[in-house]
């Protein structure tokens, strides 16, 4: 089976940088996910790692250790439209398996 | 118009009624899921599909049952509700295989009384 454990809530202040850090248990795994979740809204695709290392998008990296089963989504320059829930989630045999969340909430 | 629709958007129900929720796609997906979220849980995968022939039951398939109809449209039914199967269901699509990317629709959320 799969677990995945990340931090329930993150506060940070707008402009400044913030990680949020995903450590999984798995019985196969092909790559890390993470997604985006507006109060009301659907999940939206943020960024996948299948191999070591970091990948940036704008303002948006993540990071994924194999050797750890460890994994983060790194938010720089926040906004308060980042407010949100940032799911991670495992990429298995056949499915993606999703971790319990982390809200994010970004203060003036 | 979305790629991946969902309806009904809301829905209340009482016990052991039977309920469907639609989802059909645009975007020429062969892969199709449902996945349910309940608060403090994340999101659980109930059945998913590969291609019209395909089925596969995911982490928390009891009590409910899906249908694949084209490759366009994948169903999720509730054939006698409960109450803890009040949740919000999202439907989602997925294409290549190895990118990680799901496509969700904008959620069906259910109330059982």
């Amino acid at each position: 089976g799969q677990s995945l454990e990340q931090p329930s809530e993150v506060t940070a202040v707008e402009g400044a940088i913030v990680q949020i850090n995903c450590t999984y248990q798995t019985s196969g795994f092909y790559g890390l996910s993470w997604y985006q979740q507006h109060d009301g809204g659907a999940p939206t695709f943020l960024s996948y790692n299948a191999l070591d290392g970091l990948e940036e998008t704008g303002r948006f990296s993540s990071f994924l250790s194999r050797s750890d089963s460890y994994g983060y989504l790194l938010l720089q320059e926040l906004q308060m439209k980042d407010s949100a829930s940032y799911f991670c989630a495992v990429r298995g045999f056949q499915k993606l398996v999703f971790g319990t969340g982390t809200r994010l909430l970004v203060s003036p | 118009d979305a790629d991946v629709t969902q309806t009904p958007r809301n829905r209340i129900t009482k016990t052991g009624k039977r309920i469907m929720l639609e989802c059909s796609q645009t975007k020429g997906h062969d892969r199709m899921y449902w996945y349910r979220q309940d608060p403090g849980l994340g999101l659980r995968l109930i059945y998913y599909s590969f291609d019209v022939k395909d089925i596969n039951k995911g982490e928390i398939s009891d009590g409910y049952s899906v249908s694949r109809q084209a490759q366009a449209k994948f169903s999720l039914s509730l054939e006698s509700a409960i109450p803890n199967q009040t949740a919000l269901y999202f439907c989602a699509t997925s294409g290549a295989a190895g990118t990680g990317e799901l496509f969700f629709g904008e959620g069906s959320r259910l109330t059982v009384l």
